[in-house]
């Protein structure tokens, strides 16, 4: 069963420091990976895409790392700001399949 | 601007009370899908369709039903809901040959 893992459930930073999110998967064959931002009350949006070929990619001050290896890949978040407050949700696509593998989020507090 | 919109955004109905959540996108997607989330457990899949008339479980699919016809709408029917059905739900839109959700709102739903 494919399956996906993220690690921790939730953190608290301060404003201005850095964090980083974790994410385990199993599917099989793999596509791609994405994370997902979302906000309280909100539907989730989609933040980054990394696909087998791609390492690390940044968006703004997220930048994803993908290890397709050892299947892992790591959502870092720089000088976080409060409106960084969110749950961030690892989602990973198998080849050839429209159905989603989502993990259960990660969510990030950030106080003054 | 480009959407899935979900309605009513909140709902507090009576165990036994039939109800539709409708979703509307307007991207043109061919596949759309309902998910419901849980604390602790992430987006989990309740129903699919890849086009029109073609629609399929996903994986907690008991106690829900599903239509499409037409392209663009994608209702959700609970006939006889029951409190364990008291969730945020998700209604995502996928384009043909990509693998990035577009997700409506949420609808909160509580029964009691």
């Amino acid at each position: 069963k494919n399956q996906v893992e993220q690690s921790p459930q939730s953190l608290i930073i301060l404003e201005g420091k850095n964090c980083t999110l974790q994410c385990n998967y199993t599917v099989s064959p793999f596509s791609n990976l994405r994370w997902y931002k979302q906000d309280t009350g909100r539907g989730p949006v989609s933040l980054t895409i990394m696909t087998f070929s791609e390492n690390t990619k940044s968006n703004g001050r997220y930048t994803a790392t993908l290890d397709a290896d050892t299947k892992q890949s790591s959502l870092h978040i720089t000088a976080s700001q409060l409106s960084d407050s969110a749950s961030y949700i690892c989602v990973v696509s198998a080849q050839n399949d429209y159905k989603l593998s989502f993990g259960a989020g990660t969510t990030v507090t950030v106080r003054a | 601007e480009a959407q899935v919109t979900q309605n009513p955004r909140y709902l507090i109905t009576v165990t036994g009370k039939k109800l539709t959540v409708t979703c509307s996108q307007n991207m043109n997607h061919e596949y759309m899908s309902w998910y419901r989330q849980d604390p602790g457990l992430g987006l989990r899949q309740i129903y699919y369709s890849m086009n029109v008339e073609v629609t399929d479980k996903g994986d907690v699919p008991e106690g829900y039903k599903v239509s499409r016809k037409e392209k663009r709408n994608f209702p959700l029917i609970l006939e006889s809901p029951s409190p364990n059905q008291t969730s945020l739900y998700f209604c995502a839109s996928i384009p043909f040959g990509h693998t990035e959700a577009f997700f409506g709102q949420g609808t909160r739903l509580t029964v009691v």
